[in-house]
């Protein structure tokens, strides 16, 4: 079955402890990026990757780092968290030309206390 | 900066209806635009797309509009179901392949019997 997969679907972190979550596709997208959805912004695109060892930033980077070693795999890593992250975290990925559709991953609400 | 927004934040439709979601974009530069639709708990998924050569896109029970004159887009829900109920983005981006999505906030379309 094609899809995303995060882990993990939830977590409650506290102030300055590292955490990553990981994004993993089965579809050998070229294309893959993180969005933060909260109420009234709707979603905001954090970095995206347009493949292995290509990544830009979004419009929203800023405490967030992610990688892409691999075409399968898109970890989000936020080294010192704050509670202005406290959010809702979607992956998505999709390839290049075609028709363009996005795959989303079903989101990691992630609380940071 | 530059951002894509909707005139209505919900939209109550009763089922059996056509809806009609709108979206306003600002930036000129944009060609290539996307719905998504959202249901509760659930990441988006990609409803159609236009890239801006064209004026208009029917998918199933779907139809997108752009008109470019007015950096206006629509989506067009034929018949509207129960299941149609959720969150609708819509989503602009500069290129014609996805890279850099800046989405709007979102109209909640809530279907009553």
């Amino acid at each position: 079955e094609a899809q995303v997969t995060q882990n993990p679907r939830y977590l409650i972190t506290v102030t300055g402890k590292k955490l990553t979550v990981t994004c993993s596709q089965n579809m050998n997208h070229e294309y893959m990026s993180w969005y933060r959805q909260d109420p009234g912004l709707g979603l905001r695109q954090i970095y995206y990757s347009m493949n292995v060892e290509v990544t830009d930033k979004g419009d929203v980077p800023e405490g967030y780092k992610v990688s892409r070693k691999e075409k399968r795999n898109f970890p989000l890593i936020l080294e010192s968290p704050s509670p202005n992250q406290t959010s809702l975290y979607f992956c998505a990925s999709n390839g290049a030309g075609g028709d363009n559709e996005q795959f989303f991953g079903p989101g990691t609400r992630l609380t940071v206390l | 900066g530059e951002s894509v927004g909707l005139h209505l934040p919900t939209l109550s439709v009763q089922e059996g209806d056509n809806s009609i979601i709108n979206c306003a974009y600002s930036n000129s530069a944009s060609d290539y635009f996307i719905w998504y639709k959202q249901e509760s708990g659930k990441g988006p998924q990609f409803i159609i797309d236009i890239r801006s050569n064209m004026d208009k896109r029917q998918g199933q029970r779907v139809t997108v509009l752009l008109n470019k004159t007015v950096k206006h887009l629509s989506l067009q829900i034929a018949a509207t179901q129960p299941g149609d109920s959720a969150v609708y983005f819509c989503a602009e981006s500069e290129t014609d392949s996805w890279g850099k999505l800046q989405f709007g906030a979102g109209t909640q379309v809530v279907v009553t019997p």
